[in-house]
């Protein structure tokens, strides 16, 4: 069935490091990649997505490669700041997203 | 406007028992979701809506897991009777109609099953 593998689970960095979290898809027919966000006691939050026909987006220290070849995707966040600290979940979808299938999460330790 | 709300935030139950689980999506939202996150896994799909049709239920577990929502507003998930394997996070997303793959999540349930 379909699968999204996330790596790392847990990634530690200090303040001002980037991070990058990496994950694989399975159905190559997977067609849109979000990212979510999960902050201490709240749901996960869209912070940026991406979709088939486009290689790379940025919206301000983050931004998300995308390599369909591959099947890989990727997160990066720059200059991180305490508040980055969180569990981010990588996500594939097909089509207009109705079945989202996630990652396990990474839980991002920014230390100050 | 309000965000998705998921009552109970947090339910401790025994083995056997039964719980159920509200929902209530963003008002407007044709489309709602319920997931479960098990221990440090990935968030696991069980359910989607259309109003009050069941679109796709290929995530629910087994048949001791009944999920509703009737007149196409808020949804239940009643989990009768409750293993311990059944404990989790339960989330609740919704989406607008003309969905763009946007899921808007609630704060989740914790269900323990001692």
């Amino acid at each position: 069935g379909e699968n999204v593998e996330q790596h790392p689970s847990t990634l530690s960095v200090q303040e001002g490091d980037s991070a990058v979290i990496k994950c694989t898809y399975s159905d190559s027919a997977s067609n849109y990649f979000p990212w979510y966000k999960q902050e201490l006691g709240k749901g996960p939050q869209l912070i940026i997505d991406i979709r088939s026909n486009v290689g790379e987006k940025k919206d301000q220290r983050i931004a998300v490669t995308l390599n369909k070849t591959a099947k890989h995707f990727s997160l990066h966040i720059t200059e991180t700041q305490p508040e980055d600290s969180a569990v981010y979940f990588c996500a594939a979808s097909i089509g207009r997203g109705f079945k989202t299938i996630f990652g396990a999460g990474t839980r991002l330790f920014v230390k100050a | 406007e309000a965000g998705v709300t998921q009552f109970p935030s947090h339910s401790v139950i025994e083995k056997g028992q039964t719980v159920t689980l509200r929902c209530d999506p963003i008002s407007g939202h044709d489309n709602l979701y319920w997931y479960r996150r098990v221990m440090g896994k990935e968030i696991k799909f069980l359910l989607h809506f259309v109003k009050e049709s069941k679109q796709d239920e290929s995530g629910m577990p087994n048949n001791r897991f009944l999920a509703e929502r009737t007149g196409g507003t808020y949804s239940t998930l009643k989990v009768q009777p409750a293993e311990l394997e059944d404990s989790g996070v339960y989330f609740c997303a919704s989406s607008k109609r003309e969905n763009t793959g946007e899921l808007f999540f609630g704060e989740g349930s914790r269900l323990t099953v001692l």
